[in-house]
């Protein structure tokens, strides 16, 4: 297995669907992290979790809803999703020392296209 | 607040030997982080250097002046695997990678 694993892979939804990623880390890490990843544009951060607790949200909006149960599994819920939120979606865990992160383990991505 | 540059792309010949540089500014510093990501791929984490100097590790080397707020990554002996893209990324404080934009390599024959 690898260290972080997303599902789905791909996924089209409409604008009135709900629908969730999976993210499961497998590595023993303690931080989860979603981020948004658009053509010409720099890797977003956008939810941070650390010992299952919500540390930071960079300004999401609400359509966008996480979901931590375990230092192990990461969601996000999505709905009334936009054209404009089609990206990859990205998880990614770490092991903060002193709250610094040198080294993110990132899986494979989920590739959104909402129509 | 924080931003990383980088070049958006650029270009080298088989076996050659490139730099992607990193320009920094950021309200804290602790170091800097270089990434890889194939097209399709996940981004995977290549180094980090935390003090001033080159760290090398096999074929890529990494260096950082924090004088200069700037760092770079050197490919050597290019291959056409190489071809993908560069992340420069700076850890902050509460857990956080803050990411440049990335470079894409590009590798004639």
């Amino acid at each position: 297995e690898t260290g972080v694993t997303q599902t789905p892979r791909h996924l089209v939804m409409g604008m009135t669907n709900k629908k969730s990623l999976k993210c499961e880390q497998h590595l023993g890490h303690n931080a989860m992290y979603w981020y948004k990843q658009s053509a010409k544009k720099p890797l977003e951060l956008m939810f941070v979790y650390n010992f299952k607790e919500q540390t930071e949200n960079n300004s999401v909006p609400s359509r966008f809803s996480p979901e931590c149960p375990n230092s192990s599994h990461l969601f996000l819920h999505l709905h009334t999703l936009q054209p404009e939120d089609s990206a990859l979606y990205l998880c990614a865990s770490s092991n903060p020392g002193q709250g610094v992160v040198t080294e993110a383990f990132f899986g494979q991505g989920t590739r959104l296209t909402v129509v | 607040g924080q931003s990383l540059e980088q070049p958006s792309e650029v270009t080298a010949v088989e076996g050659a030997i490139v730099q992607i540089n990193c320009t920094y500014q950021t309200s804290g510093f602790y170091g800097l982080s270089w990434y890889q990501q194939h097209d399709g791929g996940a981004p995977t984490f290549l180094s980090y250097n935390a003090l001033d100097g080159l760290e090398e590790t096999g074929r890529f080397s990494s260096f950082l002046s924090r004088s200069d707020s700037y760092g770079y990554l050197l490919l050597q002996e290019l291959q056409m695997k190489d071809s993908a893209s560069y992340f420069c990324a700076a850890p902050n404080r509460d857990d956080k990678i803050i990411f440049g934009k990335g470079t894409r390599l590009h590798i004639l024959p």
